[in-house]
């Protein structure tokens, strides 16, 4: 049972450009959507995170967007760095408990 | 400092072994998570816990089993049964279900 849907599931931009990350979710009652980053080997870590009373936020070169009629959020990263290069996850709520990921965005930023 | 530790970060088994990984956490968090992480692949729950001395099965539980005997830590014994478990395993914990989870570093369990 997937709750949420993650695309694409790779993404190569060039140093400078604009990586942009979409989810859709399924359960409405969620209240808190974020993405989490993931460097190889590495446990993911908290990036950026909304709630849906407000439609984006921002946070240095990462924004959230949120679509609450059409039941998504996208992570968008401006002026994308090598540095960037890593594994992007959003997070939903499966059932009644369970916290539930997407498949992951294995994003790539060429020099 | 507060967080969330799993050991050890490298772990080989044999075949036909049990092995227990360890994860503990000192940020008072009440719910705690096991994954699974095969390369290039997605986050899969194997089980999770709202308090102690319950916990329930997420969706690749076959050949894996917990315990929550304290609040602080949840390990997860990769059991013989298990007839794939070479992969990445990650430790979480949340306050609550629409808060930030927090990730140990994960531990590598390696078949020999």
């Amino acid at each position: 049972q997937q709750q949420v849907k993650q695309s694409p599931q790779s993404l190569i931009v060039q140093k400078g450009g604009i990586s942009i990350i979409n989810c859709a979710y399924e359960n409405t009652a969620f209240d808190y959507f974020p993405w989490y980053q993931q460097f190889p080997g590495k446990g993911p870590a908290l990036l950026i995170a909304i709630r849906p009373d407000v439609s984006e936020k921002k946070e240095g070169r990462f924004t959230i967007s949120f679509n609450k009629s059409a039941k998504q959020f996208s992570l968008h990263i401006m002026d994308s760095q090598p540095g960037d290069s890593a594994t992007y996850f959003c997070r939903s709520r499966g059932g009644s408990e369970k916290l539930v990921f997407g498949k992951g965005t294995k994003l790539t930023v060429n020099p | 400092d507060g967080g969330i530790t799993q050991s050890p970060k490298y772990l080989f088994r044999k075949e036909g072994q049990n092995v227990t990984l360890s994860c503990e956490q000192n940020l008072n968090h009440d719910a705690m998570y096991w994954y699974r992480q095969d390369p290039g692949q997605g986050l899969r729950l194997i089980y999770y816990s709202q308090i102690v001395n319950d916990f329930q099965k997420g969706d690749i539980a076959e050949g894996y089993s917990v315990s929550r005997e304290k609040k602080e830590s949840f390990p997860l014994t990769v059991t013989s049964a298990q007839k794939n478990p070479t992969a990445f395993y990650l430790c979480a914990s949340s306050m609550l279900l629409n808060t930030e989870a927090f990730f140990g570093q994960g531990t590598r369990l390696t078949v020999v």
